[in-house]
């Protein structure tokens, strides 16, 4: 079964500290991961993927298939971060059939 | 930049009536999907539309679920007889081409409030 994790629910830090979203998947096969972030009253948007290797706003994650983790990195925090965040997860046959974590929001503080 | 619609922002109405939720999504989307967020739960797929016709759906998306293209540019979702547990954020979304080299494109969301 697909499945993805996100266990913190909460994540508070002061703005210029590091950043990591935790992000743990279940899947069979070979998964396409993304992360989309929802700012306040907006929309939910795509933040970044994995295939594109690509770093969005500073924000960076990586696939580690060993440890079935799509984490979500950022060296220094700035209060327009503050928002929610969702990791999902999809196969790479089909639609776009997302699976979607619980979702972490993310605090910045200055 | 385009964004995906969706009328209304927020639908009240009583356990066994009909609602239909609406969306318009981005005009050269080929592919249009439906999720669902129940308060303080995940965001759940329900359904994907394409070439006119359902090409998957959840175990979520029973016989009281629908969904329809009716005029090319208005993409509906209808709940024949809402029951309490559908209350929910509807959330509509397309792309324009198979999932590997398109994000989604969400709307705003239909908060559907059954009492």
């Amino acid at each position: 079964a697909q499945r993805v994790t996100q266990p913190e629910k909460l994540l508070s830090v002061f703005k210029g500290a590091p950043v990591e979203l935790k992000c743990n998947y279940s899947y069979s096969g070979s998964p396409e991961l993304f992360w989309y972030v929802q700012y306040s009253r907006q929309r939910l948007q795509l933040l970044l993927r994995h295939i594109s290797r690509e770093s969005i706003k500073g924000f960076t994650a990586d696939l580690n298939k060993g440890e079935t983790s799509f984490h979500l990195k950022k060296p220094f925090a700035q209060e327009e971060d503050s928002a929610m965040y969702y990791c999902a997860l999809s196969g790479n046959t089909g639609f776009q059939k997302l699976v979607f974590g619980t979702g972490t929001r993310l605090l910045v503080s200055p | 930049e385009p964004e995906v619609t969706q009328t209304p922002s927020h639908q009240v109405t009583q356990m066994g009536q009909e609602v239909i939720l609406r969306c318009v999504p981005i005009s050269n989307h080929l592919y249009f999907y439906w999720y669902r967020q129940i308060l303080g739960q995940k965001v759940e797929f329900l359904v994907s539309f394409y070439n006119n016709e359902i090409s998957e759906k959840s175990e979520i998306f029973d016989d009281q679920f629908s969904v329809e293209r009716p005029d090319g540019s208005n993409f509906t979702l209808k709940i024949r007889s809402t029951k309490l547990e559908d209350s929910a954020m509807y959330f509509c979304a397309s792309s324009p081409r198979y999932l590997y080299n398109s994000p989604l494109h969400f709307g705003n969301g239909t908060r559907l409030t059954v009492t």
